[in-house]
C-alpha cells in the first residue's frame, strides 16, 4: 500500500538548519510530482514547494524561497526538504503530499518542526 | 499570487443538517479547485478535485460546484463523523494556495 513517511523533524534554534526526508513506498515514486505543505500550531495550511517527477521543474512559496531546498531521489525513493536561516514562523507540522490535489493524491502523517531558542 | 477567500470561518450545524461552504479566487482559475477535509491532529484528506470530481472513497453526500472564481462544497447530510476543517485549493498556478479553512462544529 502507499506509505509516506517523513523523519528528521524536530527543535532547531533561529538561524539554524534542519533536512526532512520523507521515505515513499507502495508506488512508482518517479512517475509522481511531489509537494511539501506545512501547517502552523493552530493555523490553517500553507503550500511550501513542489517539485516535477524528473526533479528539475521546481516551485516555491515566497516565504521561504532562498531559504528552503526541496529536491528528490528517485532511485531511492525520498523526497527531502533541506530547510536553511529557520525562523521562529517556519515553527510548524510538514507533510509530505504525492500528487497533490489529483486523482492520485495521498498525504504521509506529518512530521514537526519546532523553532525556538 | 492568486487569494483564496473562504466562507464562513466556522459553523454550527446538527446531524442531518445541509452544510453549504463558499470558496472565492481573486482570480480565474477554470476549474483548478480541490476541497480537503481535516480532523485534529490528523492529515487533511481529499474530498474533491477539479472543483466537482469526486475523490475515490468519499461518500456521495458530499458534493462540490462551481467554476471561474465561485466554488461551492456542500454536505447534503451531515454525519458525525464530518465535524472537521474544511479547506479549499487552488492547484491553478504557482504559488499554490489555500482557503483559511471552514470549521464545521456542533
Amino acid at each position: 500500500q502507499v506509505q509516506l513517511v517523513e523523519s528528521g523533524g524536530g527543535l532547531v534554534k533561529p538561524g539554524g538548519s534542519l533536512r526532512l526526508s520523507c521515505a515513499a513506498s507502495g508506488f512508482t515514486f518517479s512517475d509522481y510530482y511531489m509537494s511539501w505543505i506545512r501547517q502552523a500550531p493552530g493555523k490553517g495550511l500553507e503550500w511550501v514547494a513542489h517539485i516535477l517527477s524528473g526533479g528539475t521543474t521546481i516551485y516555491y512559496a515566497d516565504s521561504v524561497k532562498g531559504r528552503f531546498t526541496i529536491s528528490r531521489d528517485n532511485a531511492k525513493n525520498s523526497l527531502y526538504l533541506e530547510m536553511n536561516s529557520l525562523r521562529a514562523e517556519d515553527t510548524a507540522v510538514y507533510y509530505c503530499v504525492r500528487a497533490m490535489a489529483g486523482p492520485r493524491d495521498y498525504w504521509g502523517q506529518g512530521i514537526l518542526v519546532t523553532v525556538s531558542s | 499570487d492568486i487569494q483564496m477567500t473562504q466562507s464562513p470561518s466556522s459553523v454550527s450545524a446538527s446531524v442531518g443538517d445541509r452544510v453549504t461552504i463558499t470558496c472565492r479566487a481573486s482570480q480565474d482559475i477554470n476549474r483548478w479547485l480541490a476541497w480537503y477535509q481535516q480532523k485534529p491532529g490528523k492529515a487533511p484528506k481529499l474530498l474533491i478535485h477539479t472543483a466537482s470530481t469526486l475523490h475515490s472513497g468519499v461518500p456521495s453526500r458530499f458534493s462540490g460546484s462551481g467554476s471561474g472564481t465561485d466554488f461551492t462544497l456542500t454536505i447534503s447530510s451531515l454525519q458525525p463523523e464530518d465535524f472537521a476543517t474544511y479547506y479549499c485549493h487552488q492547484a491553478n498556478s504557482f504559488p499554490r494556495t489555500f482557503g483559511g479553512g471552514t470549521k464545521v462544529e456542533i
